[in-house]
């Protein structure tokens, strides 16, 4: 099976403008997760997409958004871009419907630098 | 907020040495994971130990798992010049959540 792939790998982009990442999870995952990775943050999470219903939200403001369509895959979206958003953008995907005992698979991510 | 904390941050150690990596969380939790990290690049799964285990093995890494404690360790032995990455542990949030919270990890460097 083809593992989680993210688009675009690199991007940059300007103070002020929005950005869609993209993320198709592995075949048959119906859970996707976000996260973000800072060196001064650690990686943290965004929000995690089951059956196109975002199911938990971690702690960011209202700029960072995402949605998931019928195929699973996934996009989020940053609008009014902070040099703060700079970050590996990490999406993982998950078999299991909870966290029970979910292992989560994690794309290569997407680096977002803002200028 | 981070609820795993690892220790140490950094670890250099000898080919073929055995690295030995800790790590402690807060709340309680359902599972806790391994994850490794080679320079900034997507996070690769290592081992999943469950709550009601204490530890489990793959290949050359063995985890432990103390609840009581709150703690868990990553043993990796006869270390190789591949190991070297960033290692996190990662745990739910014990309420069924399919949701990761993350140390901040140690940085492995394997030396030749």
């Amino acid at each position: 099976k083809a593992g989680v792939t993210q688009t675009p790998r690199y991007l940059i982009k300007t103070r002020g403008q929005q950005v869609t990442l993209s993320c198709s999870p592995i075949s048959g995952h119906r859970s996707v997760s976000w996260y973000q990775q800072t060196p001064g943050q650690g990686l943290q999470f965004l929000f995690e997409y089951f059956s196109e219903t975002q199911r938990n939200k971690g702690n960011f403001p209202g700029r960072f958004s995402g949605r998931q369509f019928s195929n699973s895959r996934s996009e989020m979206n940053v609008s009014t871009l902070e040099l703060g958003d700079s970050a590996l953008y990490l999406c993982a995907s998950s078999l299991e419907a909870s966290g029970r005992y979910g292992t989560q698979y994690f794309g290569p991510g997407t680096r977002l630098l803002v200028l | 907020s981070q609820q795993g904390e690892e220790d140490p941050q950094a670890l250099s150690i000898q080919e073929g040495e055995n690295a030995t990596m800790n790590c402690s969380y807060k709340t309680s939790i359902n599972n806790l994971q391994w994850y490794r990290q080679n320079s900034g690049r997507g996070l690769v799964h290592l081992i999943l130990i469950r709550s009601n285990e204490r530890e489990k093995h793959s290949g050359r890494l063995r985890v432990t798992l103390d609840t009581s404690k709150k703690s868990s360790s990553l043993l990796i032995t006869a270390s190789r010049a591949a190991d070297t990455a960033s290692y996190f542990c990662a745990t739910d949030d014990g309420q069924g959540a399919q949701k990761l919270v993350f140390g901040q990890g140690t940085r492995l460097t394997i030396n030749p």
